[in-house]
C-alpha cells in the first residue's frame, strides 16, 4: 500500500528563517511526486512536480528536491504570506490498480511564518 | 487558475437523504477526480473518471456513486447520506492521457464543497 508521510506537522518560523519540510513516501514504480499549497477555505494549489532521484525545481522561495525514499521542500527567506499547509502527494505507476492514477497525499505541514 | 467549478459551495443535508454533487471543467480535460478531505486523515481519492462514461473506484469508494455524459461534468452521488460522509469534497482535473510519458500529470483542484450531514 502506497504511503505518504509528511513532518512535522506543523511548524512556525520566523519571517527571513529559512527551513525544510519533509515528505517520505513507499510507493513501487514512483509517476510522480507533487507539492501542493493550500490556504484555508480553498483547494489545493499545484507547485511542483518531481518524477525521478535528482531533479529539483524552484519557485521563487520555494525550492524541491527528491531522493527515492523522500522529498524535501525547502523555504527560502520566508514571507508572513507563505503561510499555508504544504501538501505532498505521490502517484503510483498506472498498472497497480484500485484508482492507480489518483494521488495518494499526506496529511500536511502547517506552517506559520511570524512577521 | 484552472476552470473548475464546484456546485453547491455548501450543503447542509439530513441522514438518508440523496446528495449529487457536480463538478464542471472549461480544459476539455480527460482525466477527473473526487476526493475529500478529513481531519486526520488527509485527501482520499473517491472516484475518478478517465473518459465519458468510464469511470473505476479510489481509495474511499463505499456509499459514493459517479457519473460523466459528458466530457465537461462529473457528478458524485451520495445515494443515502450518512454523518460519516460529512466531509469537503474536492473535485480535481488532469490534462495526463494514457498515452504521455508520464509528464503532464498534475491534477488542478476545484474550489470545494463542504457538506454537513446531520
Amino acid at each position: 500500500e502506497d504511503q505518504v508521510t509528511q513532518s512535522p506537522e506543523a511548524l512556525r518560523l520566523q519571517e527571513g528563517e529559512s527551513s525544510s519540510l519533509n515528505c517520505s513516501y513507499t510507493v513501487s514504480g514512483l509517476r510522480g511526486l507533487f507539492w501542493y499549497r493550500q490556504d484555508p477555505g480553498k483547494g489545493p494549489e499545484f507547485l511542483f512536480t518531481l518524477y525521478s532521484a535528482g531533479e529539483e525545481k524552484e519557485k521563487e522561495r520555494l525550492k524541491a528536491t527528491l531522493t527515492k525514499k523522500e522529498s524535501f521542500l525547502h523555504i527560502t527567506a520566508p514571507k508572513p504570506e507563505d503561510s499555508a499547509t504544504y501538501l505532498c502527494a505521490v502517484q503510483a505507476p498506472v498498472y497497480s490498480g484500485g484508482g492507480a492514477d489518483g494521488l495518494t497525499f499526506g496529511k500536511g505541514t502547517h506552517l506559520i511564518i511570524q512577521p | 487558475d484552472a476552470g473548475i467549478t464546484q456546485s453547491p459551495r455548501h450543503k447542509v443535508t439530513e441522514t438518508g437523504t440523496p446528495v449529487t454533487l457536480r463538478c464542471h471543467q472549461t480544459e476539455n480535460h480527460r482525466y477527473m477526480y473526487w476526493y475529500r478531505q478529513d481531519p486526520g486523515h488527509g485527501l482520499r481519492l473517491i472516484h475518478y473518471s478517465y473518459g465519458v462514461k468510464d469511470t473505476d473506484k479510489g481509495e474511499v469508494s463505499d456509499g459514493y456513486s459517479v457519473s460523466r455524459s459528458k466530457t465537461e461534468d462529473f457528478l458524485l452521488t451520495l445515494e443515502s447520506a450518512t454523518s460519516s460522509q460529512t466531509s469537503v469534497y474536492f473535485c480535481a482535473i488532469s490534462s495526463a492521457t494514457p498515452w504521455t510519458g508520464g509528464t503532464d500529470n498534475e491534477q488542478f483542484f476545484g474550489p470545494g464543497t463542504r457538506l454537513t450531514v446531520l
